[in-house]
């Protein structure tokens, strides 16, 4: 059974710019939850998404945000990009609500 | 708000040996779970171990166990008869339960574990 797949895994921008990341989920899961891993911050969580609907949201400024599509997979959209963004972004994916999440190797993202 | 506290940047522990890494938390919530969460240089996040708040006995998976104090607001990992494989960051994890719906995961600033041959 394939795991969370996250694409790209690496990916350098320039202030400004705006990026689009990734994630399918395990086949069969429906809750896709993305975090921001930073060595000043640690782990942040960015949002959640459940069946299409955003469940829950970080504290992040508007820049960030995201979708699910129908089938699960999730995008995650930074809009005018600042060196501070500069980051692991980490994608978990669960079968429901309140289970077992399972993360996938992240893409790391540098803004120059 | 919730928060997770990891004391221990850094520890290291001969290869067999018995290591154990804090963790404390803050809530004023009832209903939660807490976790253990292992990143090895691969960066992927490997679940290590899971403890629900209202389950009295610590959770145990192999040479993996905790000690889970509710009242204290305490969760240590203990790893037994260390490998070489168990090298990597350590993440304790909280997230609330509200019955049917998760909180999102709410995470320490890890301890990175050194397992010496």
């Amino acid at each position: 059974k394939a795991g969370v797949t996250q694409t790209p895994r690496y990916l350098i921008k320039t202030r400004g710019q705006q990026v689009t990341l990734s994630c399918s989920p395990i086949s069969g899961h429906r809750s896709v939850s993305w975090y921001q891993q930073t060595p000043g911050q640690g782990l942040q969580f960015l949002f959640e998404y459940f069946s299409e609907t955003q469940r829950n949201k970080g504290n992040f400024p508007g820049r960030f945000s995201g979708r699910q599509f129908s089938n699960s997979r999730s995008e995650m959209n930074v809009s005018t990009l600042e060196l501070g963004d500069s980051a692991l972004y980490l994608c978990a994916s669960s079968l429901n609500l309140n289970t077992e999440a399972f993360f996938g190797q992240g893409t790391r993202l540098t803004v120059v | 708000a919730q928060t997770v506290t990891q004391s221990q940047p850094e520890m290291s522990v001969q290869e067999a040996e018995t290591v154990t890494l804090s963790c404390t938390y803050d809530t004023s919530e009832n209903n939660y779970y807490l976790f253990w969460y292992k990143q090895p240089p691969s960066r992927q996040m490997i679940l290590v171990i899971r403890q629900e708040a209202y389950k009295q006995q610590n959770a145990t998976e192999n040479r993996f166990s905790v000690n889970f104090q509710k009242a204290a607001k305490s969760f240590s990992l203990k790893i037994s008869d260390s490998q070489l494989g168990d090298t990597a960051m350590y993440f304790c994890a909280f997230m609330v339960n509200y019955g049917g719906s998760q909180g999102n995961l709410i995470f320490g600033k890890g301890t990175k574990l050194s397992v010496k041959p």
